[in-house]
């Protein structure tokens, strides 16, 4: 069975100290990674789709990286409207999510 | 603006009540996804539909019914079978079912059962 699993559950940081999300997965033939925001009581927004081990994404303070086993999300010099909820998905059958990391970003 | 509505924001249902959430877009997608969303778990596909008048089962189905009659709408039903209701329930769209399409979320409806 596909398994996305996303580590630490919860992380939180001062503002301006940098840090890294997880997204392990096990699925066989990986065709790509999505990672998703989730601000509390809304729906997930799309952040980056990344395909092939060796790419990268950024977006602001945003870097996703992918390997063949995982994926990372950079938060670079966070502030503390990125305080979210993360979530990262792999297509298989379907989208198979995580469960997500909570980063919260005090000032 | 294009988009995902859904509603209402916020639902309360009594006990053996069926209950619709609404979901419309205006991406003109042809394929649309209803999850469930539970704390600490991951997002959990209840339905989804690539063409009108066509869906499938995802993978926890019982207790939901949906339709999908025009291309902007996929109305979700949970029915009095489903034993554990209370959920945040999130609506998506996507291009094509295609799995590696990029899926785009709506605003999502809490539902609590009194």
């Amino acid at each position: 069975e596909d398994q996305v699993t996303q580590s630490p559950e919860a992380l939180r940081l001062q503002e301006g100290e940098s840090s890294s999300l997880n997204c392990s997965y096990t699925v066989s033939g990986l065709r790509g990674l999505f990672w998703y925001r989730q601000d509390p009581g809304k729906g997930p927004e799309f952040l980056f789709t990344l395909y092939s081990a060796g790419e990268e994404k950024e977006k602001e303070r945003l870097k996703a990286t992918l390997t063949k086993k995982e994926s990372f999300l950079h938060i670079t010099a966070p502030k503390p409207e990125d305080s979210a909820t993360y979530l990262c998905a792999v297509p298989s059958y379907k989208l198979s999510f995580g469960a997500g990391t909570t980063v919260t970003v005090r000032a | 603006d294009g988009g995902i509505t859904q509603s209402p924001k916020y639902l309360f249902r009594k006990e053996g009540q069926n209950v619709t959430l609404s979901c419309e877009q205006n991406l003109n997608h042809d394929a649309m996804y209803w999850y469930r969303q539970d704390p600490g778990q991951g997002l959990r596909l209840i339905y989804y539909s690539q063409i009108v008048n066509d869906f499938q089962k995802g993978d926890i189905a019982e207790g939901y019914s949906v339709s999908r009659e025009k291309k902007e709408s996929f109305p979700l039903t949970v029915t009095s079978a489903q034993k554990n209701p209370t959920a945040f329930y999130l609506c998506a769209s996507s291009m094509s079912g295609y799995r590696t399409d990029t899926q785009y979320f709506g605003p999502g409806t809490r539902l609590t059962v009194l």
